[in-house]
């Protein structure tokens, strides 16, 4: 059982360019998210879905694009990088929603230049 | 907007004091309340919730916290702190299907 597995761990990326940051878990859950944590902010959430062929937005989702085609698997996209974007990016998955425990990926640490 | 603040960016205690980090949240309807610590380099685990049971609550590794709805606070505490509870603390709490996060406790434990 890996739990939430994310890839990469770290990536650095020019102003414009495009990249997928991949998130999978294998615990059968309905919920998953993308958070990205900035120093002195916390963990601000991005996007969210409640299952496969649902997703919604949470609270800074400008730049960013995801899709759910399976329970498994939950990519963020960034469809043109800029430097506001460089941050440590998780991602999360709980049973069915937000108020059950989350479990989060180990990150991945992105540099925009 | 709704909102958790944590007093103190940075707390540091000696090996064996007591441990109290402080969140306060603004919510007008009786939320779901989350503490997440994270240690160096990983994600975050949960250390325990709130979830209208029981105002006092009980997590992993001896830490425990008071839900105190007349002050809207969520206080973390341990009775003895240990070298390994040095990370960094994040108090969290639901507003509908937004997930709201603290700023965050950087806790420094002191031999």
């Amino acid at each position: 059982n890996a739990g939430v597995t994310q890839t990469p761990k770290f990536q650095v990326l020019k102003t414009g360019q495009s990249m997928t940051l991949q998130c999978a878990q294998d615990m059968n859950h309905e919920y998953m998210s993308w958070y990205r944590q900035d120093p002195g902010m916390g963990l601000r959430l991005i996007h969210y879905s409640v299952g496969a062929g649902i997703t919604d937005q949470g609270e800074v989702p400008n730049g960013y694009n995801v899709s759910r085609s399976t329970t498994e698997d939950f990519p963020l996209r960034l469809l043109s990088a800029a430097p506001s974007q460089t941050s440590v990016y998780f991602c999360a998955s709980s049973y069915s929603d937000n108020t059950d425990t989350q479990y989060f990926g180990p990150g991945t640490r992105l540099t925009v230049l | 907007a709704q909102s958790v603040t944590q007093l103190g960016s940075h707390v540091s205690v000696s090996e064996g004091a007591l441990v109290l980090l402080r969140c306060n949240y603004s919510s007008s309807v009786p939320p779901y309340l989350f503490w997440y610590v994270q240690y160096p380099n990983q994600g975050l685990q949960l250390l325990l919730k709130y979830t209208s049971a029981a105002t006092l609550v009980k997590g992993i590794n001896g830490f425990e916290a008071e839900f105190k709805k007349s002050e809207t606070s969520f206080h973390l505490t341990k009775p003895s702190a240990h070298m390994s509870d040095a990370a960094e603390y994040f108090c969290a709490v639901t507003y509908g299907q937004n997930f709201v996060f603290g700023p965050g406790t950087r806790l420094s434990v002191l031999p």
